[in-house]
């Protein structure tokens, strides 16, 4: 399996408030994504990051920041949480962008935004 | 709206029928891959298909790319309880310099024994 690791699986949380998903790996992959996955959507692609402290928006980048310091971590974060962001994050890697490389998943991280 | 549409959504069959799960779109995709999805798991590639018309066999599953790279299908034969799962497609669309991997919405198998 590969190498990654999201924290924390599950969370719980009030409308208004922070939330911080993280995302490590140790596989040296350069390039790592955030996905959320929601019913009758598939997965949707949120940020993704090319290499440390270069990302990049995705389709549904509203309401959504990333940061990537190290090449191993990649963190998202809901400034403000609101219950249309409820919802199971993903995180992937991959060694190449797009098609030409396999996307790694994570496990997935379950937040609930009362 | 979706990029990708998947079909049927949701498939219940018996152990040991076939059945065809479809992936279009009224785009061209450069590759298209398949991923399978268990149940509080992330999904895992089953494979990359790039050229028009490639079809790929593994085992039990066969998968073709559209002469035009716009569809793909999925054929599963004799399916087993543990083909069961959420099956994704996932199409790379190249826009100027800029690539993104789309995803389905995906279609749920069950597999009755």
């Amino acid at each position: 399996d590969a190498g990654i690791t999201q924290s924390p699986r599950h969370k719980v949380t009030e409308t208004g408030t922070p939330v911080t998903l993280r995302c490590h790996q140790t596989e040296n992959h350069r390039y790592m994504y955030w996905y959320r996955q929601d019913p009758g959507h598939g997965l949707r692609l949120i940020h993704y990051s090319y290499g440390v402290k270069d990302t990049d928006k995705g389709e549904v980048s509203d309401g959504y920041s990333v940061s990537r310091s190290k090449t191993e971590d990649f963190l998202l974060t809901l400034e403000s949480a609101t219950s249309s962001q409820t919802s199971v994050y993903f995180c992937a890697i991959s060694a190449r962008f797009g098609n030409t490389g396999e996307l790694f998943f994570g496990e997935g991280s379950r937040l609930t935004v009362l | 709206t979706q990029l990708l549409e998947q079909s049927p959504q949701f498939l219940s069959i018996q152990e040991g029928e076939n059945l065809t799960v479809y992936c279009n779109s009224s785009s061209v995709f450069s590759s298209l891959q398949w991923y399978r999805q268990e149940p509080g798991e992330g999904p895992v590639l089953l494979v990359t298909v790039v050229t028009g018309g490639e079809v790929k066999k593994l085992k039990r599953l066969t998968f073709q790319f559209g002469d035009a790279r716009k569809d793909s299908s999925l054929h599963i034969t004799a399916a087993q309880p543990g083909d069961t799962g959420l099956y994704l497609c996932a199409g790379e669309v190249t826009s100027g310099s800029a690539r993104q991997l789309t995803f389905g919405s995906g279609t749920q198998l069950t597999v009755l024994p």
